[in-house]
């Protein structure tokens, strides 16, 4: 168990929607990751949170957005869903000591957009 | 061409072989290099990572980092079928956009009893 935590761990939903993944980091750790799992782009970067404030952006679509609450639990938004958005999506946190190397995941949030 | 380059297997060996696993790069900006195991359908986990060149050893595991080939490797001594599993290397860089991690696409290992 990494310590950070994702809820939900499945979403099935259609497309057009609009659904929202939360994570948790761990305890003390103020770097917030989004990352998106897919089976023929493997593991890609989307956004970094710091202590509430957008660090550093990837591969994030315009219809995908992100913030990081005073509390450092941070939300993934995602609106007008296609199929191709289908896949698991992962928070990391890492310690403020340490740069974006040490990063640890949580268990994903699963997304299914029929 | 990708920046990360891993060969995706899948890879079979039997219980107690050494395993290697390797990645290629091409930015020369990395400096970071870490190794995650990810099993299925669940989120990666950090193995080891390591700065520069040089090897490093934990417990079964060894890495090693060839920044002028732009090489790193993974050895798994005595593998075990716990280790079964897909292998990411990951890479970063100590400023812009190299900071963040940037993935290989997986090596998928069954270790056989």
């Amino acid at each position: 168990d990494s310590g950070v935590t994702q809820t939900p761990k499945h979403l099935i939903t259609a497309t057009g929607q609009r659904v929202t993944l939360r994570c948790s980091p761990r305890s003390g750790d103020l770097s917030v990751y989004w990352y998106q799992q897919s089976l023929d782009q493997g593991l890609q970067f989307l956004i970094q949170y710091y202590n509430g404030e957008e660090r550093a952006k990837g591969n994030i679509l315009e219809r995908f957005s992100a913030q990081q609450f005073p509390d450092l639990h941070s939300e993934l938004n995602l609106s007008s869903l296609e199929l191709g958005d289908s896949a698991l999506y992962f928070c990391a946190s890492s310690p403020q000591s340490s740069g974006a190397y040490e990063q640890y995941f949580g268990p994903g949030t699963r997304l299914t957009v029929t | 061409q990708k920046e990360v380059e891993q060969d995706p297997g899948p890879l079979s060996v039997p219980e107690g072989a050494i395993v290697s696993l390797n990645c290629t790069y091409s930015n020369s900006a990395f400096q970071y290099f870490m190794w995650y195991r990810q099993y299925s359908r669940k989120g990666p986990e950090l193995l080891m990572y390591t700065y520069s060149s040089g090897n490093k050893e934990d417990g079964r595991f060894t890495a090693q980092v060839d920044k002028s080939s732009k090489y790193i490797s993974l050895f798994i001594r005595d593998s075990q079928p716990s280790d079964s599993a897909t292998y990411l290397c990951a890479m970063s860089g100590a400023s812009g956009s190299a900071r963040q991690l940037t993935f290989g696409s997986g090596t998928q290992l069954t270790v056989l009893p």
